[in-house]
């Protein structure tokens, strides 16, 4: 069946880093793609999604790209801020499911 | 206005114990969900309706028992509570969440049910 394998956390960096943060995915076809962020407290808000093969989905300085040569969704960001520390959910469409990955928590020290 | 709301926003009951939660959707999608979620933050698919009609039971215990009055509404109610069934619950929506569709889940903002 469907899946979603996402790196485990925690993942701890400075303000300023560099973040990545993979996924890969099993599928039948070419499901819709997606990242989901958790702030401490609250539930799940889309962070970006891509529909096809090549799409890049994009929000406040995240990007990740929709790779089906390598089944990829990974999740970067350029320069980390402390308010981006979240636990983070990749996830794929389903029929009549969204499976998610088991959540990378993220941790930004000033 | 509030896309997904369900309440209560927290449940302290007892083991045996009967509890229910209720959730509501204006955004007009026509797909609702209850996901579960575990103390190590894993979301795990319990329930999807389409047009008010179940889809998806992912084994889920009997004792746990959706209704969906109509389009908008997906209630969840809980028979006999166990120590297990301590998580937060989510409600969920989405368009056309079968195969054709592509868009995405939204979500309500939990109910973190507590069983002592």
């Amino acid at each position: 069946g469907d899946s979603v394998t996402q790196m485990e956390g925690p993942v701890t960096l400075s303000e300023e880093a560099f973040l990545t943060i993979n996924c890969t995915y099993t599928a039948t076809g070419y499901p819709s793609l997606f990242w989901y962020v958790q702030y401490p407290g609250e539930g799940l808000q889309l962070l970006l999604k891509a529909t096809k093969a090549d799409d890049k989905g994009s929000n406040k300085g995240f990007e990740a790209t929709y790779r089906k040569e390598t089944t990829s969704f990974h999740l970067e960001k350029g320069s980390v801020q402390v308010s981006d520390s979240a636990v983070y959910f990749c996830a794929l469409k389903g029929t009549y499911k969204y499976i998610f990955g088991t959540g990378t928590r993220l941790k930004v020290l000033a | 206005d509030t896309a997904v709301s369900q309440t209560p926003k927290y449940l302290v009951t007892q083991m045996g114990n009967d509890k229910s939660i209720k959730c509501e959707q204006n955004l007009g999608h026509d797909t609702m969900y209850w996901y579960k979620q575990d103390s190590k933050k894993f979301l795990k698919i319990m329930f999807s309706y389409n047009n008010k009609e179940l889809i998806i039971n992912e084994t889920v215990p009997n004792r746990f028992s959706p209704k969906s009055p109509d389009k908008a509404h997906l209630n969840l109610h809980i028979n006999s509570l166990e120590l297990g069934d301590s998580a937060v619950y989510f409600c969920a929506s989405s368009q056309k969440g079968g195969r054709d569709g592509t868009g995405e889940l939204f979500f309500g903002e939990g109910s973190r049910l507590t069983v002592l």
